[in-house]
């Protein structure tokens, strides 16, 4: 069965500092990786997602992430905070391709402080 | 621009009142989902329409049904709501096939509905 594991409920950063969130998914073929972020109150919003090619990946406002093989890793990775990417961050899997078989890690609560 | 929009946004039921969400989309996806999400929690699959063939989760409660009339449209009902029924539920599209066009494809979801039980 596919999994993923995102470290960390809570992540609190200053704004302006670097925004890290952790993806790590369990695999024995090659994954279909997925970022949504979903602000309070409104539905799931796709960041960016990787399929094939290249493993660095970047999304919509100013996010990207990297899938790294060896790792089993796929971080969502922002250089510069913003107040307004406090939100909830999911990281999501698919083994077949299809979007019929998504499995989501457990969120995490991206705190902003001024 | 094409989305997926869910009515009401937000639905108050009295307990045990059958109680009805709606989801439309202009995607022209083949598939819809329906999620419950509670608070702090991932969304949790709740079944899916491929095409017009009806997809429950295992685990996904008898309380709760669905139908879709239509490529466009996707209803949720729920016979018998309980306390621990209230949450979130969010309508989702994609496109799929067998074919494999499919692949890699994310799920679109609308705002949700979020569900109070007096």
């Amino acid at each position: 069965a596919q999994s993923v594991t995102q470290l960390g409920s809570h992540v609190s950063v200053s704004e302006g500092a670097l925004v890290l969130l952790r993806c790590n998914y369990s695999s024995s073929v090659p994954p279909y990786l997925f970022w949504y972020v979903q602000y309070p109150n409104q539905g799931l919003q796709l960041l960016l997602k990787y399929t094939t090619g290249a493993t660095l990946v970047k999304g919509i406002n100013g996010f990207e992430a990297e899938f790294k093989k060896s790792e089993t890793s796929f971080h969502l990775t922002k250089p510069s905070a913003h107040m307004s990417d406090a939100a909830e961050y999911f990281c999501a899997v698919s083994y077949s391709g299809s979007a019929r078989q998504l499995t989501f890690g457990s969120g995490t609560q991206l705190t902003v402080l001024p | 621009d094409a989305m997926v929009i869910q009515n009401p946004r937000y639905q108050v039921t009295q307990f045990g009142k059958p109680v009805t969400l709606s989801c439309s989309q202009t995607l022209n996806h083949n598939v819809m989902y329906w999620y419950q999400q509670k608070s702090s929690q991932a969304p949790k699959l709740l079944f899916h329409y491929y095409d017009k063939d009806f997809n429950n989760e295992a685990d996904t409660p008898d309380n709760f049904q669905s139908r879709r009339p239509n490529t466009s449209f996707c209803f949720l009902d729920i016979r018998s709501p309980g306390l621990g029924d209230a949450a979130m539920y969010l309508c989702a599209t994609s496109r799929d096939n067998l074919g494999g066009q499919g692949r890699s494809q994310p799920q679109h979801f609308g705002d949700g509905t979020r569900l109070s039980i007096l």
